[in-house]
């Protein structure tokens, strides 16, 4: 069965310093992979999405970046982290076949002081 | 462009009772549609979709759902609530046509008191 690894779980770090968010699944290939945000348990903001190795298609202009390494591998990244940058982190997996659900990892609770 | 609401903001219920939670949706096509469920901290739980075929769908933790094309609405229901179903629910919608994307509600919180 597929599973979904997100880390870490929560994480606080100061203003200006970088970022770096992993998510990697397991036991499927060629997922497509996103990353949301979700400000203050509410809605989900899509911030990143790749349908394959290398491609990564951006959804808001913003302070962090996206990287897909590896087919299972996505990572989320800023270089200098700024107070609004403080939410909860989601990454989730899908296929590409019709109907198929969004599957979330855990979360990261990024709060940044 | 495709778009997801949520009327309610957040819905009181008493355990044992019936519950609803309502969404409708806006999309160019046959949409396929979604319900999940938050628990504090944790990510989104898939609990049922609709794709096609009978407009009532039946899900996880004896959930199901209400496909209507003409309200374009896909009401969560659950015959008899449990205290343990308060959580944030969200309703989304990913069009065919477009393939990639997933646009979700903005939430709806439930809350089951005894």
């Amino acid at each position: 069965s597929q599973t979904i690894h997100q880390w870490p779980a929560t994480l606080v770090q100061p203003v200006g310093s970088p970022l770096s968010l992993e998510c990697t699944v397991e036991g499927t290939s060629n997922p497509n992979l996103y990353w949301y945000r979700q400000a203050a348990g509410r809605g989900l903001q899509l911030l990143f999405y790749s349908v394959g190795i290398g491609q990564i298609s951006s959804e808001v202009p913003q302070n962090l970046s996206a990287s897909r390494p590896q087919d299972r591998q996505f990572i989320l990244s800023s270089k200098k982290l700024l107070l609004s940058d403080s939410g909860f982190y989601l990454c989730a997996w899908s296929l590409t076949g019709e109907g198929t659900p969004l599957h979330f990892g855990n979360g990261t609770r990024l709060t940044v002081t | 462009a495709q778009s997801v609401a949520q009327p309610e903001d957040q819905v009181n219920v008493a355990e044992g009772n019936p519950l609803t939670v309502k969404c409708t949706y806006s999309v160019s096509g046959n949409p396929y549609l979604f319900w999940y469920v938050q628990y504090p901290n944790r990510g989104l739980q898939f609990l049922l979709k609709y794709i096609t075929g009978d407009n009532l769908v039946k899900g996880s933790y004896g959930f199901e759902a209400e496909f209507n094309k003409s309200q374009t609405s896909f009401h969560l229901k659950k015959p008899s609530a449990l205290v343990s179903d308060s959580a944030l629910y969200f309703c989304a919608v990913r069009d065919p046509l477009t393939g990639q994307n997933f646009v979700f509600g903005p939430g709806t919180r439930l809350s089951v008191l005894p």
